[in-house]
């Protein structure tokens, strides 16, 4: 299957301070990239959908200016947490997929722990 | 109700074991049927894709899709301690076409 790269893996960030995620697709272009949060056996909630090049359409209740998505290239999305509290503490995973006929691949994860 | 269930588990078995993974939805809509797997700590990783109603085989993983019931499975046949892991099923169709996913199943493998 297609590559789908998270990084970082994990990250520790101190209350207040911004973190970010990148989500690189290595091996194909990804029109659309998905961002998802997960808590501790729960199963994947979509957080937004971006598009290359558009802004990123967000799912009710997630807020547009704590997460911040950008997707300027065909093989690169950011998640930015923009000041980060504890509750914002969860595994951030993204996907990517070429169109929507296909099906997207999911990165690693990032385990993201605010202090 | 939930647009997926799926019992969370957690399911044990004995190695060699066929294990049996099952989900219902309620969205008639859904066309696009997909199990992942999921280790402790990391992204989930596609196994089976079916479109609409049928059978598909892969190995030792078959999924079926029963679209008149609403009702989805995945089997294992000679089960693996290195199959351990969270099973969750996803589907997407419809207006939205939006992938949702049910809650995961823990599987354990017993050697």
């Amino acid at each position: 299957g297609a590559v789908v790269s998270q990084h970082p893996s994990w990250v520790i960030c101190k209350s207040g301070t911004s973190v970010k995620i990148e989500c690189r697709s290595l091996d194909f272009q990804a029109t659309t990239m998905f961002w998802y949060r997960q808590f501790p056996k729960q199963s994947l909630m979509l957080m937004a959908t971006s598009n290359e090049g558009s802004k990123a359409t967000y799912e009710q209740g997630v807020e547009k200016d704590k997460f911040l998505i950008n997707h300027a290239s065909l093989t690169l999305s950011t998640l930015t947490v923009t000041s980060a509290h504890p509750e914002d503490s969860s595994f951030y995973i993204c996907s990517a997929r070429t169109d929507e006929n296909t099906e997207a691949f999911f990165g690693q994860g990032t385990r993201l722990t605010v202090v | 109700q939930k647009e997926v269930e799926q019992d969370p588990g957690p399911l044990s078995v004995p190695e060699g074991a066929i294990v049996s993974l099952n989900c219902t939805y309620s969205n008639s809509a859904f066309q696009y049927f997909m199990w992942y797997r999921q280790y402790s700590r990391k992204g989930p990783e596609l196994l089976m894709y079916t479109y609409s109603s049928g059978n598909k085989e892969d190995g030792r993983f078959t999924a079926q899709v029963d679209k008149s019931s609403k009702y989805i499975s995945l089997f294992i046949r000679d089960s693996q301690p290195s199959d351990s892991a969270t099973y969750l099923c996803a589907m997407r169709g419809g207006a939205t076409n939006k992938l949702i996913f049910g809650t995961g199943t823990l599987l354990a493998v017993q050697p």
